[in-house]
């Protein structure tokens, strides 16, 4: 089955750190390139970051560069965000999704995981 | 990074046809034929309904359709039936290389 499944969601203080996986399957991950979007607790999406198949191509929303990281490990058909120096704005439900076509970025999105959820508070 | 511009609400009876718009700039929507619409039900992840403004993706009811004059993009639902309540997303690819999304829009059967 194609899908994308996160993980690593969950409660820390503000100035804390999380890392968050996303694990692919049932496609050629290292042929695609990958985002994260997030939703705010009764707000809309908002994109966070793209990482191109090779890692070569790396973008950031300005709300989170120079504290967030994306990664992925090809071998290991897996997505990562590194979310350092966590603001209570950056509570938000954290959604892994595929780009579309193979070789393209940020085109649209075809394929979503089900979330998972950061809580920034003391 | 600015939003792109959806109504907040829309509403219609079964069987009747609405249109949300969504409006950019000529660096994002009207620069670009990379607009997409997600659906998504409460507690769910978002569906991605129409990419690349008018196609539709595999499984998607052909009562959806897109279209797109100069910054305005716009999603019409015809023959609106219960299950399509929802909220629904508008995205463009941008000349910033990030991505953006429209505040969204809530859909309402009546």
């Amino acid at each position: 089955e194609v899908q994308l499944v996160e993980s690593g969601g969950g409660l820390v203080k503000p100035g804390g750190s999380l890392r968050l996986s996303c694990a692919a399957s049932g496609f050629t991950f290292s042929s695609y390139s990958m985002n994260w979007v997030r939703q705010a607790p009764g707000k809309g999406l908002e994109w966070v970051s793209s990482i191109s198949s090779s890692s070569s191509y790396i973008y950031y929303a300005d709300s989170v560069k120079g504290r967030f990281t994306i990664s992925r490990d090809n071998a290991k058909n897996s997505l990562y965000l590194q979310m350092n120096s966590l603001r209570a704005e950056d509570t938000a439900v954290y959604y892994c999704a595929r780009d579309g076509i193979p070789g393209w970025l940020q085109r649209y999105f075809d394929l979503w995981g089900r979330g998972t959820l950061v809580t920034v508070s003391s | 990074q600015s939003a792109l511009t959806q109504p907040a609400s829309v509403s219609g009876s079964p069987g009747q046809s609405i249109t949300i718009s969504c409006t950019g700039t000529s660096s994002d929507v009207g620069g670009y034929n990379f607009v997409s619409w997600y659906q998504q039900h409460p507690g769910k992840a978002p569906k991605l309904m129409i990419y690349d403004v008018s196609y539709r993706p595999s499984g998607v009811s052909n009562r959806f359709s897109g279209s797109k004059s100069g910054n305005t993009a716009s999603l019409t639902i015809s023959g609106l039936q219960a299950e399509d309540e929802a909220d629904y997303y508008c995205s463009s690819h941008a000349s910033t290389n990030a991505p953006v999304f429209g505040g969204g829009t809530k859909l309402t059967v009546l």
